[in-house]
């Protein structure tokens, strides 16, 4: 059983299209970070949220914790091609004083 | 700044070897992490070392160990390899040890293909 669930697990969509990802718990957490992996490297952090509500946005993402600090979404407007990769999101600390990361979203965006 | 660094890139083993993994965290962070990414368990946590000392450890058989060096470089070693290590292990690298402003910087990964 994860902590951290992540829908849709796959998302093939037209350049141009918008897309929201989401993460969703049971469990409260202090933060949440969203990362974006490409194929053969290792994440990269997009955004940390700490605040129940807080919103950030980052250019054509925009990033939502929930009220509660159990759930996160991700939103792009507009996807790109560049914007192709493996959406991540991490939690924490929980249990273990430990950082759990979500299942993942893969993203292709077709040209 | 340099970023986080990881060596090997690549590594093939049989199955019973052991192995040792290098991560240098970018300058100035003293926190180092381990993971483990594979497709079907997606990324988990092997250990967390900050001040040369063990802060947290995951869920993993002690065939999977670590240290970290006063310079905050750190390695982590697998003993008796088996089919199942094979995976991409992820070092993450943070400015301090938790607080609100936490954030980890990956490397690029070790890619260790077990046969």
């Amino acid at each position: 059983t994860q902590l951290l669930e992540q829908s849709p697990q796959f998302l093939s969509i037209q350049e141009g299209e918008n897309l929201t990802v989401y993460c969703n718990s049971s469990s409260v957490f202090s933060s949440l970070q969203w990362y974006r992996q490409e194929p053969g490297e290792g994440p990269v952090l997009l955004v940390t949220v700490v605040t129940g509500g807080e919103v950030k946005k980052l250019k054509r993402l925009t990033f939502q914790f929930g009220d509660a600090r159990k759930d996160s979404s991700l939103h792009i407007t507009a996807a790109q091609p560049g914007d192709t990769g493996l959406y991540l999101c991490a939690g924490g600390p929980h249990t273990g004083n430990q950082f759990y990361f979500g299942t993942g979203t893969s993203l292709t965006v077709i040209p | 700044k340099a970023g986080v660094t990881q060596t090997p890139r690549y590594l093939i083993k049989t199955r019973g070897q052991q192995v040792t993994l290098s991560c240098s965290p970018i300058s100035g962070h003293r926190s180092v992490s381990w993971y483990q990414q594979t497709p079907g368990q997606g990324l988990q946590f092997l250990f967390e070392y900050f001040s040369e000392t063990q802060r947290n450890k995951g869920n993993f058989p002690g065939r999977f160990s670590g240290r970290q060096f006063s310079n905050s470089r750190s390695e982590m070693n697998v003993s008796t390899l088996e089919l199942g290590d094979s995976a991409l292990y992820l070092c993450a690298s943070s400015l301090n040890y938790r607080g609100p402003a936490y954030e980890q910087y990956f490397g690029p990964g070790t890619r260790l293909t077990v046969t």
